[in-house]
Protein backbone atom coordinates (compact mmCIF):
# COMPACT_ATOMS: atom_id res chain seq x y z
CA UNK A 1 0.00 0.00 0.00
CA UNK A 2 1.06 3.46 -1.02
CA UNK A 3 1.89 5.46 2.13
CA UNK A 4 -0.33 8.34 0.68
CA UNK A 5 -2.83 7.87 -2.00
CA UNK A 6 -5.25 9.80 -4.62
CA UNK A 7 -7.74 8.97 -7.17
CA UNK A 8 -5.62 10.06 -10.02
CA UNK A 9 -8.83 10.62 -12.07
CA UNK A 10 -9.39 12.91 -14.12
CA UNK A 11 -12.25 14.26 -12.93
CA UNK A 12 -14.33 15.70 -15.66
CA UNK A 13 -17.10 18.24 -14.26
CA UNK A 14 -18.98 21.45 -15.67
CA UNK A 15 -18.43 24.72 -14.89
CA UNK A 16 -20.39 25.95 -11.53
CA UNK A 17 -20.25 22.44 -10.34
CA UNK A 18 -18.82 21.35 -7.00
CA UNK A 19 -15.73 18.91 -6.62
CA UNK A 20 -14.41 16.88 -3.85
CA UNK A 21 -11.88 14.31 -3.91
CA UNK A 22 -9.71 12.75 -1.01
CA UNK A 23 -5.87 11.68 -0.03
CA UNK A 24 -5.50 8.67 2.69
CA UNK A 25 -2.72 8.56 4.15
CA UNK A 26 -1.11 5.44 5.94
CA UNK A 27 0.83 6.71 8.42
CA UNK A 28 -1.08 7.74 11.58
CA UNK A 29 1.81 9.78 13.13
CA UNK A 30 1.80 11.90 10.32
CA UNK A 31 2.05 16.02 11.06
CA UNK A 32 0.96 18.24 8.86
CA UNK A 33 -0.80 18.50 5.63
CA UNK A 34 -0.82 20.84 2.36
CA UNK A 35 -2.89 20.62 -0.86
CA UNK A 36 -0.70 21.72 -3.81
CA UNK A 37 -2.11 22.41 -7.31
CA UNK A 38 0.25 21.59 -10.26
CA UNK A 39 -0.54 23.21 -13.96
CA UNK A 40 0.77 21.25 -16.99
CA UNK A 41 4.39 21.48 -16.97
CA UNK A 42 4.66 23.40 -14.12
CA UNK A 43 6.18 23.35 -10.86
CA UNK A 44 3.54 22.97 -8.15
CA UNK A 45 2.36 25.91 -6.00
CA UNK A 46 1.06 26.02 -2.52
CA UNK A 47 -2.60 25.82 -2.83
CA UNK A 48 -3.84 25.80 1.24
CA UNK A 49 -2.29 24.41 4.46
CA UNK A 50 -4.85 21.69 6.09
CA UNK A 51 -5.78 22.13 9.51
CA UNK A 52 -7.28 20.04 12.27
CA UNK A 53 -10.26 21.95 12.62
CA UNK A 54 -10.45 22.46 8.40
CA UNK A 55 -10.29 26.07 6.80
CA UNK A 56 -11.70 27.83 3.77
CA UNK A 57 -10.14 29.96 1.43
CA UNK A 58 -12.55 31.26 -1.01
CA UNK A 59 -14.18 28.47 -2.94
CA UNK A 60 -11.69 26.05 -1.58
CA UNK A 61 -12.51 23.81 1.28
CA UNK A 62 -9.72 21.65 3.24
CA UNK A 63 -10.45 19.03 5.76
CA UNK A 64 -8.35 16.65 7.83
CA UNK A 65 -10.03 13.47 9.38
CA UNK A 66 -7.89 11.71 11.66
CA UNK A 67 -9.37 8.80 12.88
CA UNK A 68 -9.87 7.73 8.88
CA UNK A 69 -6.46 9.27 8.12
CA UNK A 70 -7.52 11.18 5.15
CA UNK A 71 -7.53 14.84 3.77
CA UNK A 72 -10.02 16.53 1.47
CA UNK A 73 -10.18 18.99 -1.24
CA UNK A 74 -13.79 20.86 -1.87
CA UNK A 75 -13.78 23.11 -4.98
CA UNK A 76 -17.43 24.79 -5.28
CA UNK A 77 -18.31 26.91 -8.27
CA UNK A 78 -15.43 25.59 -10.18
CA UNK A 79 -14.13 27.96 -12.71
CA UNK A 80 -12.34 26.82 -16.12
CA UNK A 81 -9.55 27.93 -14.08
CA UNK A 82 -9.60 25.47 -11.60
CA UNK A 83 -8.11 22.77 -14.17
CA UNK A 84 -5.19 21.54 -12.95
CA UNK A 85 -3.45 18.59 -11.11
CA UNK A 86 -4.17 18.64 -7.03
CA UNK A 87 -1.45 16.95 -4.91
CA UNK A 88 -1.69 16.47 -1.56
CA UNK A 89 1.45 16.47 1.10
CA UNK A 90 1.79 14.75 4.39
CA UNK A 91 4.38 15.20 6.04
CA UNK A 92 5.37 12.51 9.03
CA UNK A 93 8.22 14.19 10.62
CA UNK A 94 10.60 17.09 9.79
CA UNK A 95 12.39 15.02 6.96
CA UNK A 96 9.54 12.48 5.62
CA UNK A 97 7.95 14.55 3.14
CA UNK A 98 5.48 12.53 0.77
CA UNK A 99 3.54 14.02 -2.21
CA UNK A 100 0.61 12.10 -3.45
CA UNK A 101 0.84 11.53 -7.07
CA UNK A 102 -2.06 13.76 -7.77
CA UNK A 103 -5.41 13.67 -9.17
CA UNK A 104 -6.28 15.58 -12.43
CA UNK A 105 -9.34 17.89 -12.35
CA UNK A 106 -10.71 19.14 -15.71
CA UNK A 107 -13.26 21.74 -15.63
CA UNK A 108 -15.15 21.90 -19.06
CA UNK A 109 -17.18 24.92 -20.51
CA UNK B 1 10.73 39.12 -5.34
CA UNK B 2 12.60 36.58 -7.73
CA UNK B 3 11.64 32.98 -6.75
CA UNK B 4 13.83 29.94 -6.57
CA UNK B 5 15.82 29.84 -9.57
CA UNK B 6 16.89 26.89 -11.37
CA UNK B 7 19.38 26.07 -14.34
CA UNK B 8 19.53 25.00 -16.71
CA UNK B 9 15.54 25.02 -17.93
CA UNK B 10 16.08 21.97 -20.32
CA UNK B 11 18.93 19.78 -20.53
CA UNK B 12 19.51 17.00 -23.05
CA UNK B 13 23.00 14.62 -22.19
CA UNK B 14 24.16 11.54 -23.69
CA UNK B 15 24.06 8.65 -20.98
CA UNK B 16 27.71 8.58 -19.25
CA UNK B 17 27.75 12.01 -19.42
CA UNK B 18 27.82 13.87 -16.27
CA UNK B 19 24.76 16.44 -15.22
CA UNK B 20 24.92 19.20 -13.17
CA UNK B 21 21.35 20.76 -12.06
CA UNK B 22 21.95 24.20 -10.23
CA UNK B 23 19.77 26.19 -7.72
CA UNK B 24 19.26 29.33 -6.28
CA UNK B 25 16.53 29.62 -3.18
CA UNK B 26 14.78 32.72 -1.97
CA UNK B 27 17.21 34.54 -0.08
CA UNK B 28 16.21 34.28 4.17
CA UNK B 29 14.51 30.57 3.35
CA UNK B 30 16.81 28.06 5.54
CA UNK B 31 15.68 24.78 3.82
CA UNK B 32 16.02 23.64 0.55
CA UNK B 33 14.73 20.35 -1.02
CA UNK B 34 15.49 18.77 -4.61
CA UNK B 35 12.62 16.89 -6.14
CA UNK B 36 12.33 14.46 -9.21
CA UNK B 37 8.96 14.18 -10.85
CA UNK B 38 8.04 11.56 -13.77
CA UNK B 39 4.74 9.96 -14.84
CA UNK B 40 5.39 6.80 -13.32
CA UNK B 41 6.86 7.81 -9.75
CA UNK B 42 5.16 10.91 -9.18
CA UNK B 43 7.26 13.37 -7.53
CA UNK B 44 9.82 12.33 -4.88
CA UNK B 45 12.02 14.05 -2.48
CA UNK B 46 15.69 13.29 -3.07
CA UNK B 47 17.26 15.37 -0.36
CA UNK B 48 16.25 17.94 1.89
CA UNK B 49 19.11 20.80 3.31
CA UNK B 50 18.65 22.46 7.10
CA UNK B 51 20.91 26.08 7.00
CA UNK B 52 23.24 24.46 4.66
CA UNK B 53 23.35 20.99 6.38
CA UNK B 54 22.20 17.81 4.53
CA UNK B 55 19.14 16.32 7.15
CA UNK B 56 17.69 13.60 4.47
CA UNK B 57 19.22 12.20 1.41
CA UNK B 58 17.33 8.84 1.63
CA UNK B 59 15.53 9.74 -0.86
CA UNK B 60 18.77 9.97 -3.35
CA UNK B 61 18.33 6.72 -5.72
CA UNK B 62 22.07 5.64 -5.51
CA UNK B 63 25.68 6.87 -5.82
CA UNK B 64 25.53 8.30 -9.24
CA UNK B 65 23.71 11.40 -7.19
CA UNK B 66 24.87 13.74 -5.10
CA UNK B 67 24.14 17.14 -3.95
CA UNK B 68 25.73 19.91 -2.71
CA UNK B 69 25.29 23.58 -0.80
CA UNK B 70 28.19 25.09 0.17
CA UNK B 71 26.30 28.32 1.42
CA UNK B 72 22.64 29.84 1.68
CA UNK B 73 21.97 30.82 -1.87
CA UNK B 74 23.39 28.23 -3.98
CA UNK B 75 22.52 24.22 -4.28
CA UNK B 76 23.65 21.48 -7.14
CA UNK B 77 22.28 18.47 -8.31
CA UNK B 78 24.82 16.33 -9.76
CA UNK B 79 24.48 13.04 -11.65
CA UNK B 80 27.71 11.28 -12.66
CA UNK B 81 27.09 9.05 -14.90
CA UNK B 82 23.36 9.86 -15.86
CA UNK B 83 21.59 7.10 -17.63
CA UNK B 84 18.44 7.00 -19.30
CA UNK B 85 16.33 5.92 -16.66
CA UNK B 86 17.23 9.80 -15.37
CA UNK B 87 15.56 11.53 -17.45
CA UNK B 88 12.95 13.54 -15.17
CA UNK B 89 11.67 17.00 -14.20
CA UNK B 90 13.68 17.66 -11.10
CA UNK B 91 12.87 20.78 -9.50
CA UNK B 92 14.18 22.34 -6.34
CA UNK B 93 12.17 23.76 -3.84
CA UNK B 94 12.58 26.00 -0.54
CA UNK B 95 11.22 26.77 2.24
CA UNK B 96 11.29 29.50 5.34
CA UNK B 97 11.38 27.20 8.19
CA UNK B 98 11.49 23.71 7.70
CA UNK B 99 9.45 21.17 6.01
CA UNK B 100 6.74 21.89 7.71
CA UNK B 101 6.58 25.46 6.50
CA UNK B 102 4.99 26.68 2.21
CA UNK B 103 7.63 25.30 -0.13
CA UNK B 104 8.49 27.23 -2.92
CA UNK B 105 9.56 25.71 -6.18
CA UNK B 106 11.38 26.17 -9.21
CA UNK B 107 10.58 25.74 -12.69
CA UNK B 108 12.29 23.05 -13.01
CA UNK B 109 14.70 20.92 -15.07
CA UNK B 110 13.57 18.97 -17.74
CA UNK B 111 16.63 16.21 -18.04
CA UNK B 112 16.72 14.23 -20.95
CA UNK B 113 19.09 10.85 -21.48
CA UNK B 114 19.32 9.43 -24.25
Amino acid sequence: RKEVEQDPGPFNVPEGATVAFNCTYSNSASQSFFWYRQDCRKEPKLLMSVYSSGNEDGRFTAQLNRASQYISLLIRDSKLSDSATYLCVVIHSASKIIFGSGTRLSIRP
Amino acid sequence: DAGVIQSPRHEVTEMGQEVTLRCKPISGHNSLFWYRQTMMRGLELLIYFNNNVPIDDSGMPEDRFSAKMPNASFSTLKIQPSEPRDSAVYFCASSPQGANTEAFFGQGTRLTVV
